[in-house]
């Protein structure tokens, strides 16, 4: 597609469930970035994926919090028995190899969870 | 571990003007990227300008350049001929250098009010 895709762009959900975001980075893209941004502050990293496999997920808060992208391109960040403190702008992000080395990261607008 | 400071919440300029956002980073590596993201109010982060600590010479793109001081660890943004369409948050963020972790550590962000 022409940028990072996000879905949905809203969601509220109550304390305890479960939800689902996905993410759909720009096509052919190999490395794609979540970021968890709360009220105020700056973007958090949560995990980093090179083609199907996850590169780093030391930023994922804790087991509640879970990302796969299977095919290497789509990917769903899940979060299990959600909390108020999870309410957030959760962005999703992708380079052709790894942005840092030398591609520029293309973010998506965001998923903007609400816990209530 | 790596972190950034940004000093400033909030900043306003006048159209036309121009107004530099500070930054300072914390961190032991001597190879590392440093970068100025913009995020209007659709949420999406968009790179400014991006510096590699490696090169001594200061990053350019249009009216935007920074003032990068490797020894006092500080990475300032200068925007020149300031418009309406600059407002926006501005968040300063730091990446290792080639080989370490491909994630972004950002600041809290300042805010930058345009006034006509």
């Amino acid at each position: 597609g022409a940028g990072v895709s996000q879905t949905p762009s809203n969601k509220v959900t109550e304390k305890g469930k479960y939800v689902e975001l996905r993410c759909d980075p720009i096509s052919g893209h190999t490395a794609l970035y979540w970021y968890r941004q709360s009220l105020g502050q700056g973007p958090e990293f949560l995990i980093y994926f090179q083609g199907t496999g996850a590169a780093d997920d030391s930023g994922l808060p804790n087991d509640r919090f879970f990302a796969v992208r299977p095919e290497g391109s789509v990917s769903t960040l899940k979060i299990q028995r959600t909390e108020r403190g999870d309410s957030a702008v959760y962005l999703c992000a992708s380079s052709a190899t790894g942005g840092i080395s030398g591609n520029t990261i293309y973010f998506g607008e965001g998923s903007w969870l609400t816990v209530v | 571990a790596q972190t950034v400071t940004q000093s400033q919440p909030e900043m306003s300029v006048q159209e036309a003007e121009t107004v530099t956002l500070s930054c300072t980073y914390d961190t032991s590596e001597s190879d590392y990227y440093l970068f100025w993201y913009k995020q209007p109010p659709s949420r999406q982060m968009i790179l400014v300008i991006r510096q590699e600590a490696y090169k001594q010479q200061n990053a350019t793109e249009n009216r935007f350049s920074v003032n990068f001081q490797k020894a006092a660890k500080s990475f300032s943004l200068k925007i020149s001929d300031s418009q309406l369409g600059d407002a926006a948050m501005y968040f300063c963020a730091y990446s290792r250098g080639p080989g370490g972790s491909e994630k972004l550590v950002f600041g809290k962000g300042t805010k930058l009010t345009v006034n006509p």
